[in-house]
């Protein structure tokens, strides 16, 4: 069974350029979730789905970060304009459904670079 | 709300010395407790996970007990390997989110 997906991996852009990640996630899975992880700390979640809908997007930075899961099953995650700030992994993770008993997988990741 | 707190790290051990790593938690009803863990470069892999209280994890010789009395969910392996070395995150996942530590880092020398 494959994996979560993202892609691209590293990315590397100047300050006020948009930049966007993508993921797909596990077949089958209806629950996505898009965290930040900063260096040396743990991820933070920035946006939940169940299938399409956004039911947690508190910490969404909305003035910049944007994300939409139009069809339910992948994912895209956009910074307009990117900070020095947002420099950072972002990882997709994704999980049956929304229940406290069901594991999350993660992608490995996408390490941003904001220079 | 929910927290998971870690101890700090870097552990440094010698190859196959036993390993602890301790992690206590505070939430409201009855989360699900997970260890992951994080090589180089990669992303977080589930090493472990424990549902219900005094249920016990374990996967490539690491275990962890869900004690809801103490609130705790300490990471033990009796024999550690270089290739243990790696970032260890202790989380916790209640209806709404998952919530993790700040991670503690290993590193296990010959």
């Amino acid at each position: 069974e494959a994996g979560v997906v993202q892609s691209p991996r590293y990315k590397i852009i100047e300050k006020k350029q948009p930049v966007a990640f993508w993921c797909n996630p596990i077949s089958g899975h209806n629950t996505l979730y898009w965290y930040r992880q900063n260096l040396g700390q743990g991820p933070e979640l920035l946006i939940r789905y169940e299938n399409e809908e956004a039911v947690d997007d508190s910490q969404l930075p909305k003035d910049r970060f944007s994300a939409e899961r139009l069809k339910g099953v992948d994912s895209t995650l956009k910074i307009q304009p990117a900070e020095l700030g947002d420099s950072a992994v972002y990882l997709c993770a994704s999980s049956a459904r929304l229940h406290e008993k069901e594991t999350q997988y993660f992608g490995p990741g996408t390490r941003l670079l904001v220079l | 709300g929910d927290s998971v707190t870690q101890m700090e790290g870097p552990v440094t051990l010698s190859e196959e010395a036993f390993l602890t790593i301790n992690c206590t938690y505070t939430a409201t009803g009855y989360p699900s407790l997970f260890w992951y863990v994080q090589y180089p470069g990669e992303g977080l892999q589930l090493l472990l996970k424990a549902t219900k209280a005094d249920d016990k994890g374990s996967n490539k010789g690491f275990e962890a007990t869900y004690r809801k009395e103490t609130t705790s969910f300490h990471l033990e392996k009796g024999s550690v390997q270089v290739s243990d070395s790696a970032v260890y995150f202790c989380a916790l996942k209640g209806y709404q989110k998952v919530t993790f530590g700040t991670g503690t880092k290993l590193q296990v020398i010959p």
